[in-house]
Formats: C-alpha cells, structure tokens, sequence
C-alpha cells in the first residue's frame, strides 16, 4: 500500500459546483497534514494545513479522520481559477521524510 | 521578502556532464530537501536537511548527492547524469524542528533535460 494515496481524477465540475477530495495515509503516527495547490509547470503552493478539528478557510473546507486515515478537502462554489492539481502531504513521524500524494487534477469549466 | 531560489530554471545537458542545481534561502530556515517530479508519479523526495552538516536520504536519492555547509544553501549535485534523471526538480524549505506544522516553500523549479 503506497504511504499516501489520491484519486488523480481527472475531476471536470461546471462553475459554482461542489467539489471534493480526499487522500488516504498508511501510517497512523502521521502527526501533520497539508493540501497543496500546484499550477501547471509551477511550484506548489500551500492551500491549507489540516487540523484535527477541521478548518475552513473561505470557500475551502479540510477534514482529517484519524480513526480512518484519511484527510479531505471540500471546495464550495468553484471558480474557473481553482482549476489546478490539488496535492496532499502527510508528515509522518520521521519528520524529514514528507510524503506527498500523486494530486488530484480538477477542472472547472464555464 | 521570503525567497527560496532555484537556479537554473531550465537546463539541457548530456550523459555523464556533472551538473549542481543550486538553492538557496533567506528565511533562516533549518529544514531543506530536494523533490522531483515525474508525470504519473507526483513529487518524490531525493534528499533533505534537517539543519547544517545533516543530511538524508529521501525515496529516491540514487545518482544525487547533496551538502550542507551553511544553512541558507543546499545544492544538488548529480555526478553522472543519465536520461533517466530529467525530471522538474523542485527545492523546498521550511521552519523544521521548532515547528511540526510548518509548511514548506518551494523553489520556481528546474526542469533538467538529460540526452
């Protein structure tokens, strides 16, 4: 089993849909969670950490299960611009050793 | 501002030519590691830095090394680059040991052709 895994889609939504993902981790001693945000061809960009309660930053909604290990990002009312490939990082115990998903590509079409 | 800067951004050389990317940070950060990047395969880590003199093996550290002799900068060093190693490699950085959730910084990137 690969230590984190993403659907990588692709998942194509229409204008103001809600959309969501989520990444499953193996090792049940990770300790932090991120979603990236990564446009083509450039350098990812931290979208939002995860915390154990959930959080929510505008439009952007992140959940962790640790009981089933996993971690989810649910994007509401999407945009055009929120087109991009959404990657998830676990952090395991072994701090160095950050782990990504392979991302998940979503399109939004008008 | 806070900077992690990859240099070069683009680079097409051939087997064998010993080639350093270079990175270099301003946010006196302690954490540094390199990724590539491979369609199909997401980034996977080569090597990182928990701070000065200390340095690791990622999942993928094969034909690469790495050093670090001050904090600020951490170049990767292919000795003997194959076809196999074009890939976009990307640099990152982040607060480290102080700080569990520390998200990391990238670089812009390089994209490194081999022939």
């Amino acid at each position: 089993r690969k230590e984190v895994e993403q659907d990588p889609g692709p998942f194509n939504v229409p204008e103001g849909a809600t959309v969501a993902f989520n990444c499953t981790y193996s090792n049940s001693a990770s300790q932090s969670f991120f979603w990236y945000r990564q446009d083509c061809r450039k350098e990812p960009k931290l979208l939002m950490s995860v915390y154990s309660s959930g959080n929510e930053d505008g439009r952007f909604t992140a959940q962790l299960n640790r009981a089933s290990q996993y971690i989810s990002l649910l994007i509401r009312d999407s945009k055009l611009s929120d087109s991009a490939t959404y990657l998830c990082v676990v952090n395991p115990p072994s701090y160095g050793k950050l782990t990504f998903g392979q991302g998940t590509i979503l399109t939004v079409h008008p | 501002e806070a900077q992690v800067t990859q240099n070069p951004r683009y680079l097409i050389t051939v087997t064998g030519k010993k080639l350093t990317v270079t990175c270099s940070q301003n946010m006196n950060h302690e954490y540094m590691s390199w990724y590539r990047q491979d369609p199909g395969l997401g980034l996977r880590q080569i090597y990182y830095s928990m701070n000065v003199e200390v340095t690791d093996k990622g999942d993928v550290p094969e034909g690469y090394k790495v050093s670090r002799k001050e904090k600020r900068n951490f170049p990767l060093i292919l000795e003997s680059p194959s076809p196999n190693q074009t890939s976009l490699y990307f640099c990152a950085t982040s607060g480290g040991l102080s700080s569990y959730n520390s998200p990391l910084h990238f670089g812009n990137g390089t994209r490194l052709t081999v022939t």
